[in-house]
């Protein structure tokens, strides 16, 4: 059974047209959640941290939000330029310990 | 500029042979990371390290092999036991003390001649 489930697992918006990305998770004792953007042939690029229900991370038109259950990662009026496959991951236990990821979510924005 | 570099970029092996994937750090990171990404699949834990000289298996350890002998470079080793070794390697460490995160770097694509 997977602990990080992403959804949708494809996303197809035309430009301005504002959704959302959603990731569950059931691992018991999270320490941390994580967001990344990754471009086709490149490493995950760092997005957003966040520790615990209620808490809310915003950088541009991405806003990421928190439950006790899930993480949702709001685009707002999207670009082409934020067309990437977005990743969700969590972290149980102490720092340093290896994040669990899922298997994203792939954005195409078009014009 | 810091960060993490992995080399080849692109790797090709033939069968029945070893080959390595190169890692290096200058962060000054304690702990890293081997992750290998499959199309349309997140990113598997193959192997990590916490500190030099001591590494743990992750969820897809076998097949593979990785040494910590210096605290800036962690190569894994794709060794012949590995019967479907064509994906997306990538190599991460940790950044802790207040801006916990982890850092990749940019990938190694291994495909099977």
């Amino acid at each position: 059974e997977d602990q990080v489930t992403q959804s949708p697992e494809a996303l197809r918006l035309q430009e301005g047209e504002s959704s959302s990305l959603n990731c569950s998770y059931t691992v018991s004792g999270l320490r941390g959640l994580f967001w990344y953007r990754q471009d086709p042939g490149k490493g995950p690029e760092f997005l957003f941290t966040l520790y615990s229900a209620g808490e809310e991370k915003e950088k541009e038109r991405l806003k990421a939000t928190l439950t006790k259950k899930e993480s949702f990662l709001h685009i707002t009026a999207p670009k082409p330029e934020d067309s990437a496959t977005y990743l969700c991951a969590v972290q149980e236990g102490q720092a340093g310990t290896a994040l669990i990821f899922g298997k994203g979510t792939t954005l195409s924005v078009s014009s | 500029d810091g960060g993490i570099t992995q080399s080849p970029k692109y790797l090709f092996r033939k069968e029945g042979q070893n080959v390595t994937l190169s890692c290096e750090q200058n962060l000054n990171h304690d702990a890293m990371y081997w992750y290998r990404q499959d199309p349309g699949q997140g990113l598997r834990l193959i192997y990590y390290s916490q500190i030099v000289n001591d590494f743990q298996k992750g969820d897809i350890a076998e097949g593979y092999s990785v040494s910590r002998e210096k605290k800036e470079s962690f190569p894994l080793t794709v060794t012949s036991a590995q019967k479907n070794p064509t994906a997306f390697y990538l190599c991460a460490s940790w950044a802790g003390q207040g801006s916990e995160k982890l850092f990749f770097g940019s990938g190694t694509q291994l495909s099977v001649l």
